[in-house]
C-alpha cells in the first residue's frame, strides 16, 4: 500500500488558479470514487475540503473543486487568496475498509 | 457542535507503554468509524488504522499492523490508540478523525481532533 503521489509544491498569485495532482492505481483512485482532499495549515490540524471526487462538505467555499480521470485524481483552487496557502493532502479509500494519503503537496500564493 | 477531544501532549522514554485517547461529542458515537493518523515532525499524514465503536470491528494499516492497538469504549464515547513498548520513531502528532460515510463505505475524514503529541526520548 504505498502513498499517493502529489507533487511537492505548487504555487500561483493571488487570483489565479491551480490544480494538484494526486496519482494513485487501480487498487485505490482507479477504482473507487472515494478520493477526498484536506487543507492543512502550520500547527493545525487538518480540514476536509473535498470528498467523493468532487463534493464540497458545507462552508468549503465553491473556489474548491475536485475531478478524477484514471488513477489520477485532481483538485483545484481557484482565485487563490492568502489564506489558501498551506499544505494539501489527498486521501483514497483503498478497499477493505483501508486507507491511503497522498505525500502532500505545499501550495504557496506568491 | 460535533468535536472529537483527544488527550493532552506525552513525554515518554523508549520502551514505556502509553495509551492515548480520542472523546466524541454532539454525535451518535456508535455510528461511525474513527480514525488514526500519523504526522511525524515535517512530514505528512499516515493513516494507521480504523474502528467502528458500534462493534469494535478494527483495520489497521499493514504499516502499523501489529505495531499499536486501537480500542474504544462507546460507553464514554472514546476510541484509544495504544503502544506497548515506545521507540524514538514514535514520536509523532497522532490525529483520531471521524470517518463519513456516502453510502456502503467509509469515504472521509470530516471531523478531526486537535491531536496529541507524542514524544519518546531517553
Amino acid at each position: 500500500q504505498s502513498a499517493l503521489t502529489q507533487p511537492r509544491s505548487v504555487s500561483g498569485s493571488p487570483g489565479q488558479s491551480v490544480t494538484i495532482s494526486c496519482t494513485g492505481t487501480s487498487s485505490d483512485v482507479g477504482t473507487y470514487n472515494y478520493v477526498s482532499w484536506y487543507r492543512q495549515h502550520p500547527g493545525k490540524a487538518p480540514k476536509l475540503m473535498i470528498y467523493d471526487v468532487s463534493q464540497r462538505p458545507s462552508g468549503v467555499p465553491d473556489r474548491f473543486s475536485g475531478s478524477k480521470s484514471g488513477n489520477t485524481a485532481s483538485l483545484t483552487i481557484s482565485g487563490l487568496q492568502a489564506e489558501d496557502e498551506a499544505d494539501y493532502y489527498c486521501c483514497s479509500y483503498a478497499g477493505s475498509y483501508t486507507f491511503v494519503f497522498g505525500g502532500g503537496t505545499k501550495l504557496t500564493v506568491l | 457542535e460535533v468535536q472529537l477531544v483527544q488527550s493532552g501532549t506525552e513525554v515518554k522514554k523508549p520502551g514505556e507503554s502509553l495509551k492515548i485517547s480520542c472523546q466524541g461529542s454532539e454525535y451518535r458515537f456508535t455510528s461511525y468509524w474513527i480514525g488514526w493518523v500519523r504526522q511525524m515532525p515535517g512530514k505528512g499524514l499516515e493513516w494507521m488504522g480504523i474502528i467502528y465503536p458500534g462493534d469494535s470491528d478494527t483495520r489497521y494499516s499493514p504499516s502499523f499492523q501489529g505495531q499499536v492497538t486501537i480500542s474504544g469504549d462507546k460507553s464514554i464515547s472514546t476510541a484509544y490508540l495504544q503502544w506497548s513498548s515506545l521507540k524514538a520513531s514514535d514520536t509523532a502528532m497522532y490525529y483520531c478523525a471521524r470517518l463519513r460515510s456516502s453510502g456502503y463505505y467509509p469515504d472521509a475524514f470530516d471531523i478531526w481532533g486537535q491531536g496529541t503529541m507524542v514524544i519518546v526520548s531517553s
